[in-house]
C-alpha cells in the first residue's frame, strides 16, 4: 500500500537559518504530494501541493518539489521565522483523491 | 465563513459505550473525509464520502467503526462498544471536490477518551 516517510524530529534552528524536512513515498500509479502544517493550538491546513512529476509547489517562502525518479518531496525554506515553529505533515493521496496517508509529522522549534 | 465544526470538541466515555461524533463540513463542499490522529501520529485516513456515499471506507479499523452523511452534508461518525484504544483526536476535513486537486479543509477535531 501507500506510504510516507518523514524525517523524525523534533528540528530545532536558529532564526533565519536554512530548513529542509524530508519526505519520501511509496505509491502506485501517479499520487498527488502535499504538505500540512499545524500551528500551536490550530487545526491543519494545506501548506504547498504538487500533483504531477517535477511541479514545484510553493507558499509563505515554503517550497518543495515532486521528483517522480527519487520519490521525494522535501520541503525547504530558506530563512525561518520564530512564527514558522509548528508541526509539518507530508502526505499523498492517489489519482482518485483517495487512499490518502500522512506521513507522522516533523516538529519544528524556530528559536529567536 | 464559517469553516468545518465538529462537535463535541471532547468525549469522555466509558469501555463499551456507544459515541457519535458529528462534523459539519463546509457549505457546498462535496467530499467529506475523517481522520483519526493518535497522539505523535500523522492522521489516519478513515472514510471518504462523495456527496452521500462512502466512496473508500477501506480505512474503518473494524466494524465497530461506521459513519454516515444522509443528506451530503453533516456526517456523523458511529462507534460502538469503545475500547481504550479508540481513544484519540478525530479529525474531520471537506473538499470543494477530489482531494487530488483540491485542499481539504480540516475541523478542529474531537477529542475522545475512552475509560
Amino acid at each position: 500500500g501507500n506510504s510516507v516517510t518523514q524525517m523524525e524530529g523534533p528540528v530545532t534552528l536558529s532564526e533565519e537559518a536554512f530548513l529542509t524536512i524530508n519526505c519520501t513515498y511509496t505509491a502506485t500509479g501517479y499520487p498527488s504530494l502535499f504538505w500540512y502544517v499545524q500551528y500551536p493550538g490550530e487545526g491543519l491546513q494545506l501548506l504547498l501541493k504538487a500533483t504531477k512529476a517535477d511541479d514545484k509547489g510553493s507558499n509563505k517562502g515554503f517550497e518543495a518539489t515532486y521528483r517522480k525518479e527519487t520519490t521525494s518531496f522535501h520541503l525547504e525554506k530558506g530563512s525561518v521565522q520564530v512564527s514558522d515553529s509548528a508541526v509539518y505533515f507530508c502526505a499523498l493521496s492517489d489519482n482518485y483523491g483517495q487512499n490518502f496517508v500522512f506521513g507522522p509529522g516533523t516538529r519544528l522549534s524556530v528559536l529567536p | 465563513g464559517a469553516g468545518v465544526s465538529q462537535t463535541p470538541s471532547n468525549k469522555v466515555t466509558e469501555k463499551g459505550k456507544y459515541v457519535e461524533l458529528r462534523c459539519d463540513p463546509i457549505s457546498g463542499h462535496t467530499a467529506l473525509y475523517w481522520y483519526r490522529q493518535s497522539l505523535g501520529q500523522g492522521p489516519e485516513f478513515l472514510i471518504y464520502f462523495q456527496g452521500t456515499g462512502a466512496a473508500d471506507d477501506s480505512g474503518l479499523p473494524n466494524d465497530r467503526f461506521f459513519a454516515v452523511r444522509p443528506e451530503g452534508s453533516v456526517s456523523t461518525l458511529k462507534i460502538q462498544r469503545t475500547e481504550r484504544g479508540d481513544s484519540a483526536v478525530y479529525l474531520c476535513a471537506s473538499s470543494p471536490g477530489l482531494a487530488r486537486y483540491n485542499e481539504q479543509f480540516f475541523g478542529p477535531g474531537t477529542r475522545l477518551t475512552v475509560l
